[in-house]
């Protein structure tokens, strides 16, 4: 059985700052990671994806992965209120990369101060 | 696009009746998956489906719980009887086979 940790949070970012979220996952042969944000009452919404070690940028985001360490993390630059949600991390349940089901960390509340 | 349908949006039943979620995935996607989200926690997989067959359901109480998805089309997901602890978001979710997956609103559960 894969497990995802996160640090539950929150954490308080002022406006404008880099905010950094992390993730460490349990299972080695982990292929696939994700970030997913969830607005309060809403559901999860995918953000960025990656798969290989290195980093990966997407506009104000920034996802990276060292799978020596099982460590994924996401950057968010520039930070703004509308990034106050919460984040969850994401690995694939099976190795097999593609439509697999996922298994998710508890996800961490991220609060931005304007 | 028309995004991932679920109803109701809200369900309260009192412990031990039974209750029932549909779900309509976006239009093409094979896959389809249920989630159950319960509060503070991320979602957990309960059953993927690939066309309308059962590709994972190690995590499905399947004492209580029932899945479906006849013609490889729409979903429902059934409990019966509810516990408590059955308390949660339920949340449908499907892909066209990538790693991308589309949450439907999810529909919320509560059992008295």
């Amino acid at each position: 059985q894969k497990e995802v940790e996160q640090n539950s949070g929150p954490l308080s970012v002022p406006e404008g700052a880099i905010a950094s979220l992390n993730c460490t996952y349990s299972d080695r042969v982990s292929q696939s990671f994700f970030w997913y944000r969830q607005y309060s009452g809403k559901s999860p919404e995918l953000i960025m994806s990656i798969y290989s070690n290195g980093d990966k940028e997407d506009g104000r985001f920034t996802a990276q992965l060292n799978k020596a360490s099982q460590y994924v993390s996401l950057l968010i630059r520039d930070s703004q209120p509308s990034d106050s949600a919460t984040y969850l991390c994401a690995v694939n349940r099976y190795s097999g990369g593609g439509a697999d089901g996922l298994t998710f960390g508890k996800g961490t509340h991220l609060i931005i101060q304007p | 696009e028309a995004g991932v349908a679920q109803s109701p949006r809200y369900k309260i039943i009192e412990k031990r009746q039974s209750v029932a979620f549909w779900c309509n995935p976006i239009s093409g996607h094979a896959t389809l998956y249920w989630y159950q989200q319960i509060l503070g926690q991320g979602p957990k997989l309960l059953i993927q489906f690939q066309n309308n067959g059962v590709v994972d359901d190690s995590q499905l109480p399947k004492d209580r719980f029932s899945a479906e998805r006849l013609k490889g089309v729409d979903s429902t997901l059934k409990i019966q009887p509810a516990k408590l602890e059955d308390s949660a978001v339920y949340l449908c979710a499907s892909s066209p086979g990538t790693d991308t997956q589309y949450f439907g609103p999810g529909t919320r559960l509560t059992v008295l």
